[in-house]
């Protein structure tokens, strides 16, 4: 079956700390990735995604996620975390053949503190 | 340039109360989507509609209507809504058709007694 997993619920961490955010996918197809943010009260931004090439993908506001096909992860990292990334991040997965749709995992509350 | 705007914000509802969710774009996109979230669940799709005229179903599209009658506006419609309809509703645009959505709205949070 084709699924998403964010393990993490909640990952708390110290400003200008790293992170690393985690995402795992099952799928006997290709796959394309992505992850959006979702700030408070607001709707997602999409953030970076994969859709062939490079495994490594830097996206918006300093935040990269690589493409590992052999752990089937698509793991989203930042060196150095602020207090404005404080947010929810999804990753999403579009399964080749599955048209336009968008499978999103449960999402990862990070919170950054002082 | 406000992108992708949703009306109303809030809004609470009696079971069997019908109601109309609006969604207007002003990017000129083609794509439009309507998601619900549910905490726990992630985003799933209701709706989605590639150009003026035409819509397709989604993961859960039991329960909702839609209606694409012009490129900029795209509308969820809850004939007889239910407590399982409680939810934060996001429409969402894209440039081309198909694909990931790329420009979401703030949401619509709404809670059926």
């Amino acid at each position: 079956a084709q699924s998403v997993t964010q393990l993490d619920s909640q990952v708390p961490v110290f400003e200008e700390a790293p992170v690393e955010l985690r995402c795992n996918y099952s799928s006997s197809v290709s796959v394309y990735l992505f992850w959006y943010v979702q700030y408070p009260n607001q709707g997602l931004q999409l953030l970076l995604k994969y859709l062939s090439g490079s495994t490594l993908v830097k996206g918006i506001n300093g935040f990269e996620a690589e493409f590992n096909k052999s752990q089937t992860s698509f793991h989203l990292r930042k060196p150095s975390v602020h207090i404005s990334d404080t947010a929810e991040y999804f990753c999403a997965v579009r399964f080749e053949g599955g048209g336009n749709k968008l499978t999103f995992g449960t999402g990862t509350q990070l919170k950054v503190e002082l | 340039n406000a992108g992708v705007t949703q009306t109303p914000k809030f809004q609470v509802l009696k079971t069997g109360q019908s109601m109309t969710l609006q969604c207007a774009q002003d990017m000129n996109h083609n794509s439009m989507y309507w998601y619900r979230q549910d905490p726990g669940m992630g985003l799933r799709l209701i709706y989605y509609s590639a150009s003026e005229g035409t819509t397709d179903k989604g993961e859960v599209p039991n329960g909702y209507n839609v209606s694409r009658l012009n490129k900029r506006e795209f509308s969820l419609r809850l004939e007889s809504a239910a407590p399982s309809q409680t939810s934060v509703y996001f429409c969402a645009s894209r440039l081309g058709q198909g694909g990931q959505p790329q420009h979401f709205g703030d949401g619509t949070r709404l809670s059926i007694l």
